[in-house]
């Protein structure tokens, strides 16, 4: 595709329930990310793969939250037992390269509102 | 550990006025730069970016210049417009080409 898709737009999920996002990043970019943006603020990291590797987690707020990019394109980020703060806009970003300097390119985001 | 402060929003301009929005950054090594923005109801876009010191980035009529002795890289633009209300993003990412970290982000609202 032209972008960065991620599905669904949005998801309601009761309180206790696992929900799974999707990923599907520009064709052939090597790097993709997660972010977690809550309301009015910036975005926070969550994870980041370089191809199938999950190189750094180091933002996943709880074990709760699973990533996986099992065959270096498509990615699925998933929160199980779902609580009220889980509430927020999840982004992915992909980028064509690892270095610094690429561009990373956005999705529109999935909002998860945790009732 | 790397981090990014703007100036908190929101900002409320009217058009043609001259915009800045400041941008500080903490950071080992030699980092890019970047601005991002998000119009309503649209994902984030890249604005302009800057991937050593001195450089300028341009774009639509914004300019930031990458300021290592001060660690700055604040966003202007000479003569905004209504179209140009969105909310701002300042992030930086380290060359070894890992995540982005953002700033808190600052709204523009451009009145007529």
């Amino acid at each position: 595709g032209a972008g960065v898709s991620q599905s669904p737009r949005y998801k309601v999920a009761k309180r206790g329930q696992d929900v799974a996002l999707r990923c599907d990043p520009i064709s052939g970019h090597v790097s993709l990310f997660w972010y977690q943006q809550a309301l009015g603020q910036g975005p926070e990291f969550l994870t980041y793969f370089q191809n199938e590797a999950q190189l750094d987690k180091s933002g996943l707020p709880s074990d709760r939250f699973f990533a996986e990019r099992p065959e270096g394109s498509v990615s699925t980020l998933k929160i199980q037992r779902t609580q009220q703060e889980d509430s927020a806009v999840y982004l992915c970003a992909s980028s064509l390269v690892w270095q610094g300097n690429t561009e990373a390119f956005f999705g529109q985001g999935t909002r998860l509102t945790v009732v | 550990g790397n981090s990014v402060t703007q100036m908190e929003g929101p900002v409320t301009l009217s058009e043609e006025a001259f915009l800045t929005i400041n941008c500080t950054y903490t950071a080992t090594g030699y980092p890019s730069l970047f601005w991002y923005v998000q119009y309503p109801g649209e994902g984030l876009q890249l604005l302009l970016k800057a991937t050593k010191a001195d450089d300028k980035g341009s774009n639509k009529g914004f300019e930031a210049t990458y300021r290592k002795e001060t660690t700055s890289f604040h966003l202007e633009k000479g003569s905004v417009q209504v179209s140009d209300s969105a909310v701002y993003f300042c992030a930086l990412r380290d060359n070894q080409g890992g995540k982005l970290i953002f700033g808190q982000g600052t709204e523009l609202s451009v009145k007529p």
